[in-house]
């Protein structure tokens, strides 16, 4: 079944350090993609980066990078130089099927983890 | 380039009402999907609807229900209002083709109170 985890409940980074949060996948599916949404207290879900499947480079938004590791079903997200205002919920979520015309299926969702940046 | 919007933003019901929610998804999108957000069960799916078509529906009962017009604006309504339906509702818009429209945006949420 698919599955994402996130173990990290809660993290603290200090403003401009950087900060690692993890999440792990389960699938069966070769085709997939992965993505990252940070949510603030608003509850708005901001789309932070995409890593698809087949893809061979990692992908990299600004400040954020997913350290993508197939073999071992991780797709950790990385802040460089954290900001105040990067404290927020953070989710990994994943779509089977990533490829094809008119494919957009649901997206698997993990628990999240709490990130405060603390000044 | 808009992003999504969802209407309203809060909404307050009595439990046995029915409630509408609206979602416009970015212009050029025709794909719609709509999540429920709450403290106990995380995110989960509710639906998705591509040109007008419910392509994909979650675990949900009957009473959650949605459409989607012609100009891809969608709408979900929940009908006789249970306590545990309060919730954040989020709607996702995409270009649903697969490749480059992988991106999925999302809206800033409804957020439903049951009384």
């Amino acid at each position: 079944a698919q599955k994402i985890t996130q173990t990290q409940p809660g993290m603290f980074v200090q403003e401009k350090e950087a900060v690692t949060l993890d999440c792990t996948y389960d699938t069966s599916d070769q085709s997939y993609g992965l993505f990252w949404y940070k949510q603030p207290s608003s509850g708005e879900m901001i789309f932070l980066i995409y890593q698809g499947s087949y893809d061979e480079q990692n992908a990299t938004e600004g400040r954020y990078s997913l350290n993508f590791q197939k073999a071992r079903k991780s797709a950790n997200l990385v802040i460089s130089a954290s900001q105040l205002g990067d404290s927020a919920m953070y989710f990994c979520a994943m779509r089977e099927g990533s490829r094809g015309a008119g494919n957009n299926r649901k997206l698997i969702w993990g628990l999240g983890t709490s990130l405060a940046v603390n000044p | 380039k808009a992003g999504v919007t969802q209407t309203p933003r809060y909404l307050i019901k009595t439990r046995g009402q029915q409630v509408t929610l609206s979602c416009s998804p970015i212009s050029g999108h025709r794909s719609v999907s709509w999540y429920q957000q709450t403290p106990g069960q995380g995110l989960q799916f509710l639906f998705e609807y591509f040109s007008e078509t419910q392509r994909n529906k979650g675990n949900f009962p009957g009473r959650f229900s949605g459409r989607q017009f012609s100009n891809s604006r969608s709408e979900m309504n929940v009908s006789t209002l249970e306590l545990g339906d309060s919730a954040l509702y989020l709607c996702a818009s995409s270009e649903g083709t697969g490749g480059s429209g992988n991106t999925i945006y999302f809206g800033e949420g409804s957020w439903l109170t049951v009384v």
